[in-house]
């Protein structure tokens, strides 16, 4: 059973760096068949797929690429999120999930975990 | 980007009936090459993570009841949820894989009458 659990402070302050991780157990972390994405929810809002990661290589949306980097820690098998320069248009729940398919051709999350709502506020 | 649009916003459906969710794409989604449609559709329960339900816009996921149902190619596209049961109240969103830019219809709420 593959089980995900995203965790981070629950407030951020505006103009700072947001970071999240994500830990994976039940599954390998590494695989061609997969990777491992962030995806949010602002409050009242519909889900944005932020980034995901393959074989140590980042795809991000374009709306918010020049802000974020994910890094993958096998030996921990942790997913780490990091978005520079927030605002409150960054509050959201920010979920990890699991995204089948390749870099070039990622399909749909299969696992999801819980989220973690993330408050950007002086 | 590809933009989905959902309808209704929100539908409430007596115990047993039939409930049906429609997702409508700005693009068809449909890859000739291998004739599949790049559309899946989740359920998501208060307090709870998304689940799949559908992908390849119709093909159910294992576990998934049978009553849960994807039809549609191109552009619009149906989720059916046959006699509808208390733990189908949800929220219910289609999600595009035909773009590398993913992205999520708002969702519909559906609710017991």
């Amino acid at each position: 059973q593959v089980r995900v659990q995203e965790s981070g402070p629950g407030q951020v302050k505006p103009s700072e760096t947001l970071s999240l991780t994500c830990t994976v157990s039940g599954d390998s972390i590494s695989s061609s068949r997969y990777s491992w994405a962030w995806i949010r929810q602002p409050p009242g809002k519909g889900l944005e797929w932020i980034a995901n990661i393959y074989s140590g290589t980042t795809y991000s949306n374009p709306s918010l690429k020049s802000r974020v980097s994910i890094f993958v820690d096998t030996s921990k098998r942790q997913i780490s999120l990091t978005m520079t320069s927030v605002t409150a248009a960054d509050t959201a729940v920010y979920s990890c999930a699991r995204l089948l398919g390749d870099g070039f051709n990622p399909w749909y999350f299969d696992y999801w975990g819980q989220g973690t709502l993330v408050t950007v506020s002086s | 980007d590809i933009v989905l649009t959902q309808s209704p916003h929100s539908l409430a459906v007596s115990l047993g009936e039939r409930a049906t969710i429609s997702c409508k794409s700005s693009q068809s989604l449909l890859y000739r090459s291998n004739n599949k449609n790049y559309l899946a559709w989740y359920q998501q329960k208060p307090g709870q993570p998304p689940k799949l339900l559908i992908s390849w816009a119709s093909t159910r996921e294992s576990g998934v009841p049978e009553r849960f149902s994807g039809s549609g190619s191109g552009t619009d596209f149906t989720l059916t949820i046959n006699s509808l049961q208390a733990e189908d109240v949800a929220v219910y969103f289609c999600q595009q894989y035909y773009s590398t830019l993913l992205t999520f219809g708002p969702g519909t709420k559906l609710d017991i009458k």
